[in-house]
């Protein structure tokens, strides 16, 4: 079993479309957890951490789910520009360790 | 504040030799991360550098090595390149005492192509 498994996609959304993402990872022991934004050929950014309680970041909401040990990101009022490959990252700890990514692409 | 630099930005190599990365830090930065990421795969975890010692190192062959210097800055040495060693290789860099918790500032990567 992967680490961290992702739905590749991609997912293909209109503008102004509400979309989620899932990610499953292995390790309980796993303490901060991260959501990274990557456009094509350049280098991931953080988009946003993921705490227990969930937390919110304008059109972004991500949640964490220990006990299932998932995690998700919500998007709201897609824009083109949030066209992007979603990591979900994990820290075991020691190392982050990423998911493969969910290819997002929002169209007019 | 600078982030993390890397270079070259783009280096190609013929199988069989060695290839060079660069990277330094954040200012006040100590732990630095190497990741392969391949074409269309996700980012694979190479090696882990703080306070100039190895910390940890992914599932890749012996000829993946690297160093970390005094002040912090980072080498990784790919010896007798393969075809499928070609990709993006990118370092990250956080402070150690809180490694991995806030999460990493990623340098722009360097582009390795073996021909």
């Amino acid at each position: 079993r992967k680490e961290v498994e992702q739905d590749p996609g991609p997912f293909n959304v209109p503008e102004g479309a509400t979309v989620a993402f899932n990610c499953t990872y292995s390790n309980s022991a796993s303490q901060s957890f991260f959501w990274y934004r990557q456009d094509c050929r350049k280098e991931p950014k953080l988009l946003m951490s993921v705490y227990s309680s969930g937390n919110e970041d304008g059109r972004f909401t991500a949640q964490l789910n220990r006990a299932s040990q998932y995690i998700s990101l919500l998007i709201r009022d897609s824009k083109l520009s949030d066209s992007a490959t979603y990591l979900c990252v994990v820290n075991p700890p020691d190392k982050l360790t990423f998911g493969t990514g969910t290819q997002l692409k929002v169209e007019l | 504040e600078a982030g993390v630099t890397q270079s070259p930005t783009h280096l190609i190599k013929t199988r069989g030799q060695q290839a060079t990365l660069r990277c330094s830090p954040i200012s006040g930065h100590t732990s630095v991360y190497w990741y392969q990421q391949a074409l269309g795969l996700g980012l694979q975890f190479l090696l882990w550098y703080d306070e100039g010692e190895e910390r940890n190192r992914g599932n890749f062959p012996p000829r993946f090595s690297g160093r970390q210097f005094p002040n912090y800055s980072s080498e990784l040495n790919v010896n007798a390149l393969e075809l499928e060693d070609s990709a993006l290789y990118l370092c990250a860099s956080s402070a150690r005492v809180v490694a991995g918790a806030y999460g990493y500032t990623f340098g722009s990567g360097t582009r390795l192509t073996v021909v």
